[in-house]
């Protein structure tokens, strides 16, 4: 049973230019979270996706917006990108259940390097 | 002030030293989750907590609800266990699927 998996492993990019990360839940999974960690510091919530919806953002600008499949899979996609971008991005998924989501399992990372 | 504040920042232990990293938070929670993080950034969940006391292996998380305070102890430790241990709290109010919170991690470097 696959775990949480996410692509590219690692991204190099430009200011300016847009990217696309990518994450595919673990096994029975409907729910996928996104964050953004910085280096030395706690990851911040980005986005919740379920039922292919946005479901609850953080405090991120438009620029960072996302999308989630039929298969549950889900993209984070980040427009004009500034140095400040740089970070691990770290994709959760968890099964919702009626009104509660269950532990979160997280993927191993995108690692995105803006020059 | 950080709604989910660790300590310490940084921690160094002999291998087989009995370890406590402390998490405090300062808003009402429905869950207090303990994660790790090793070099290259893979997060594995130790223990989710509501109240009282788990127990997983060498790896013991409490919580006292009354004073927003948990802590994760590490008996017998190892150099394997040398993480980033990160506490996170999800809130109330925002409903039971609502984001994590986490604090900023403590490194843990354990010698042989």
């Amino acid at each position: 049973d696959a775990g949480v998996t996410q692509s590219p492993t690692h991204l190099i990019k430009t200011r300016g230019q847009q990217v696309t990360l990518r994450c595919s839940p673990k096994s029975g999974h409907d729910t996928v979270s996104w964050y953004q960690q910085a280096l030395g510091q706690g990851p911040q919530f980005i986005f919740q996706y379920y039922e292919e919806e946005e479901r609850q953002r953080g405090n991120f600008p438009d620029r960072f917006s996302g999308h989630q499949f039929p298969n549950y899979s889900s993209e984070l996609n980040v427009n004009a990108l500034l140095l400040g971008d740089s970070a691990l991005y770290l994709c959760a998924s968890s099964l919702t259940i009626g009104l509660r989501t269950d532990t979160q399992y997280f993927g191993p990372g995108t690692r995105l390097t803006v020059l | 002030k950080n709604e989910v504040e660790q300590s310490p920042q940084n921690l160094t232990a002999q291998e087989g030293e009995f370890i406590t990293i402390n998490c405090s938070y300062s808003v009402g929670i429905s869950a207090l989750h303990w994660l790790q993080q090793h070099p290259g950034g893979g997060i594995v969940s130790l223990f989710m907590l509501s109240s009282g006391k788990k127990k997983h292996g060498r790896l013991i998380a409490t919580i006292n609800i009354q004073e927003k305070h948990s802590s994760l102890h590490i008996t017998a430790s190892h150099p394997r266990d040398s993480a980033v241990y990160i506490c996170a709290v999800r809130s109330w109010g925002e409903g039971a699927n609502s984001k994590l919170t986490f604090g900023k991690g403590i490194t843990l470097s354990v010698r042989p």
